[in-house]
Order: C-alpha cells, then sequence, then structure tokens
C-alpha cells in the first residue's frame, strides 16, 4: 500500500493557462474526494466520487474545474483560463466505502503568475 | 456560524509539556471525528479517528468525543519538538465530505 499518490507536486502556470492535476487512491478505496487548501486555512472540500459517479459538487467548484474518475480509479482534476486566485494547494483524499475515514496525498501546490 | 471553530493559535509549550487542543462544531448528524497532523507544505496525515462519543488512545494521543456538548479534543502526552504542525480537526456524516477546523499551529521547544 503506497498510500494516495498526486501528481505533479508543484505547478508553476502563467495566468489563462489550463493545468490538469492527477490522483491515484489507495487501491481498495472506492470513495475519492478533492479539497483545496489556501495558507492559513484547513482545506475545503471541492468534490467527490463514489467509483467512477461524481455525488457532489462544491459551490466553490466553479464552471473552470471539471473532475472525472473514467474507471472508477485515477481522477483528474483540470483547470481551465487559471486565475491568480486558484493559486492553492490542491488535495486529494479516498475512504473505504461504509467508512468515512479519508487518507490524504501530499498534494499538488498550484502558483499561477 | 461555521460548521467546526478552532483556535488557530499558534501555542507554543515546553518539551514535555502536555497539549491539549479543541474543536468546537455545530450539526448534531456528524458521526465521525478525526484529527489530522500536517507539516509546511505537506498533505494531512491522520492521527486518529473515533466514531460517535468516547475516548481513544494511541500512545502519547487521546482523542475525546462529547456528543451533547458538541465538543472534541485531541490531547498529547510528553510532547517532542517532532510533535510541532498544525492540527486540525475534521468531522463528517456518513459519506459526505469532512469539514476541517481552520488548524492549530503548535511549536514544542525543546
Amino acid at each position: 500500500d503506497t498510500g494516495v499518490s498526486q501528481n505533479p507536486r508543484h505547478k508553476i502556470t502563467k495566468r489563462g493557462q489550463n493545468v490538469t492535476f492527477r490522483c491515484d487512491p489507495i487501491s481498495e478505496h472506492n470513495r475519492l474526494y478533492w479539497y483545496r487548501q489556501t495558507l492559513g486555512q484547513g482545506p475545503e472540500f471541492l468534490t467527490y466520487f463514489q467509483n467512477e459517479a461524481q455525488l457532489e459538487k462544491s459551490r466553490l467548484l466553479s464552471d473552470r474545474f471539471s473532475a472525472e474518475r473514467p474507471k472508477g480509479s485515477f481522477s483528474t482534476l483540470e483547470i481551465q483560463r487559471t486565475e491568480q486566485g486558484d493559486s492553492a494547494m490542491y488535495l486529494c483524499a479516498s475512504s473505504p466505502s461504509p467508512q468515512n475515514i479519508q487518507y490524504f496525498g501530499a498534494g499538488t501546490r498550484l502558483s499561477v503568475l | 456560524q461555521k460548521e467546526v471553530e478552532q483556535d488557530p493559535g499558534p501555542l507554543s509549550v515546553p518539551e514535555g509539556a502536555i497539549v491539549s487542543l479543541n474543536c468546537t462544531y455545530s450539526n448534531s448528524a456528524f458521526q465521525y471525528f478525526m484529527w489530522y497532523r500536517q507539516y509546511s507544505r505537506k498533505g494531512p496525515e491522520l492521527l486518529m479517528y473515533t466514531y460517535s462519543s468516547g475516548n481513544k488512545e494511541d500512545g502519547r494521543f487521546t482523542a475525546q468525543v462529547d456528543k451533547s456538548s458538541k465538543y472534541i479534543s485531541l490531547f498529547i502526552r510528553d510532547s517532542q519538538p517532532s510533535d510541532s504542525a498544525t492540527y486540525l480537526c475534521a468531522i463528517s456524516g456518513g459519506y459526505q465530505k469532512v469539514t476541517f477546523g481552520i488548524g492549530t499551529k503548535l511549536q514544542v521547544i525543546p
């Protein structure tokens, strides 16, 4: 068990560019979550999947954000037309069913210049 | 009112002290209560979790949940400099998102 894996660890991009992050959950976990964390704050929920179904999205997830989990395994989070306000740590977590004990990856730190 | 309230600190204690970290929450439907430790620029690391009320102990760490008061605590005994980190309380229902506190920054001074 290698834990939750996120790539890349750090992404620097220019405003207006598109970025995509990947998350590989713990293999037997069927639930996958995305969070965003800014400096001095706790993580904020973005969206979650049960297997390949996206079951909940936060109002923080604007139209520029899209997440997929095509085969119920890894997930991607894409941000289109990035803005400076998107600069944050993007965290992925997974949990087994039925418990909701979430295990986090190391995160992807996005810097939008 | 925020769903989860946590004092951001910072909290500074001498090595060997007992540390008490606390959160309050507003939604009585919450069932899972977790504490995460987060080092700077790293992801949150699950320390302990409890389901419903009661106490749970793991080595130097004890988690307490009082559902009647909507109050959760984490105690760290014999604190070490390596315990210096931000501690996040986290609460959830059955399969929903986890709601985090703002985190308390702890510094243990040798």
